[in-house]
């Protein structure tokens, strides 16, 4: 219950197009949900948050979609291009036994070819 | 406004010894995380220091001990390290031990041998 799934492990994005990520979570406690951008050799850096009141949030060319219901998340990338490529992680945190404690998913490795 | 900051980058030590890393926070937060991150891994949470005190623990065993400063900065030590503690280990700060925004640092990378 712990858990957060994310797919795809992988993905090949031609440059212009849409990058979409999807993460799912099974504790219904959580109420935060952010999205990491991770460079080779670098810590993660926060790109996008979201919490459960709102169903997407948009910030530039990353949009956050939230489906409470299907305890779903995703990460959209609008116009991509080479400079994002990077591994993505989607994380969850909330609840008493989880209060600041983020739990992240498997990561999605994003290429964007020119 | 200086971010995360993690010292040293990189470290290699040799199996059975013992290992500290520092972290500053960013400027204003009181709330620091540790995680673990393995290769091809998403981070994987270890603990939380909130005034100074352990607040949350991962599932790491008791070799894994930290500290908080009265001016918020963190230390994590591993004691009798193991190969498979090799690892990128990344320092998050947070305000208030809430779920809020975290920010990490570039992380200390930890080869054991």
């Amino acid at each position: 219950q712990q858990q957060v799934k994310q797919s795809p492990q992988s993905l090949i994005v031609q440059k212009g197009g849409i990058s979409i990520i999807n993460c799912a979570y099974e504790n219904t406690a959580f109420d935060y949900f952010p999205w990491y951008q991770q460079f080779p050799g670098k810590g993660p850096a926060l790109l996008i948050a979201i919490r459960p009141d709102v169903s997407e949030k948009k910030e530039g060319r990353f949009t956050i979609s939230f489906n409470k219901s299907a305890k779903q998340f995703s990460l959209h990338i609008m116009d991509s291009q080479p400079g994002d490529s990077a591994t993505y992680f989607c994380a969850a945190s909330g609840g008493s036994s989880n209060t600041g404690k983020l739990i992240f998913g498997q990561g999605t490795t994003l290429q964007v070819k020119p | 406004d200086a971010g995360v900051t993690q010292s040293p980058t990189h470290l290699i030590k040799t199996r059975g010894q013992q290992v500290t890393l520092r972290c500053s926070p960013k400027s204003g937060h009181d709330t620091v995380s540790w995680y673990q991150q393995a290769l091809g891994q998403g981070p994987q949470f270890i603990f939380q220091y909130y005034e100074e005190e352990e607040r949350q623990r991962g599932n790491f065993p008791d070799r894994f001990s930290g500290h908080q400063f009265p001016n918020y900065s963190s230390e994590l030590n591993v004691n009798a390290l193991l190969l498979g503690d090799s690892a990128l280990y990344l320092c998050a700060s947070s305000l208030d031990r809430g779920n809020t925004e975290a920010f990490f640092g570039q992380g200390t990378r930890l080869t054991v041998v």
